[in-house]
């Protein structure tokens, strides 16, 4: 499985658009990008995934270059709420049993 | 039906003892799998099952470690004889196969303290 670099921490304010990127440059043809949240005391909760260019929900929006070796989900003026660990995973989205490889992921601070 | 539901939320043992928790999925949800997480790391994949097939266990699942899936819906993970580095957050989470990860789901996990 490809593996993922991303910041250890970020502090951001609150209105504020904050960008978190993810390096994964062995990312393989069949690999998706998905991002997780997970907040203290919980299990992490899916956010985002696509395969190539811009995806976007009501929560964030996903960027990936055409090369695919990296990507940045941006979340569009956080609140306090958003203060959690984020994940970035690259995998098959079928086949291996769906299992998910999470690495150290990004502990988002947001301050009044 | 509203989500993974894990029971106990926190475990404290004494070493040496055995524990067991229980994760039940969501209903449908026909893949279950088990994750442990410590402190500053993320999850880590321990095993998972198809209905009440266990498919994969991972090196990290120690032979005191046994984990059970009968008649394919609740699951059990028990650990024996626990040790002190067995202290971690263990993540129960349920998927339905072809939906991807859209359709994974964690609970919010059970906190062992191996005193």
């Amino acid at each position: 499985l490809a593996k993922t670099t991303q910041p250890i921490s970020m502090d951001s304010y609150e209105g504020q658009e904050v960008n978190i990127t993810c390096s994964h440059n062995n990312i393989a043809t069949n690999d998706y990008i998905t991002w997780y949240q997970q907040f203290p005391s919980q299990g992490p909760r899916f956010i985002i995934q696509g395969y190539k260019t811009k995806v976007t929900n009501e929560v964030a929006s996903l960027f990936i270059p055409a090369d695919r070796k990296s990507s940045t989900l941006s979340l569009p003026r956080v609140s306090l709420s958003d203060t959690a660990v984020y994940y970035c995973l690259v995998g098959p989205l079928w086949g291996g049993g769906n299992k998910l490889t999470f690495g150290t992921g990004t502990q988002l601070k947001v301050e009044l | 039906d509203t989500g993974v539901s894990q029971d106990p939320r926190h475990k404290i043992t004494k070493r040496g003892q055995n524990v067991t928790f229980r994760c039940d999925p969501i209903s449908e949800h026909n893949r279950l799998y088990w994750y442990r997480q410590t402190l500053g790391q993320g999850p880590e994949f321990l095993t998972y099952f198809q209905n009440e097939a266990q498919l994969e266990k991972s090196r990290l699942l120690s032979d005191r470690f046994s984990a059970e899936r009968p008649k394919g819906s609740f699951s059990t993970l028990e650990i024996q004889r626990t040790e002190q580095g067995d202290s971690a957050m263990y993540l129960c989470a349920s998927s339905l196969l072809l939906q991807g990860d859209y359709g994974y789901t964690f609970g919010s996990g059970t906190r062992l303290t191996v005193v």
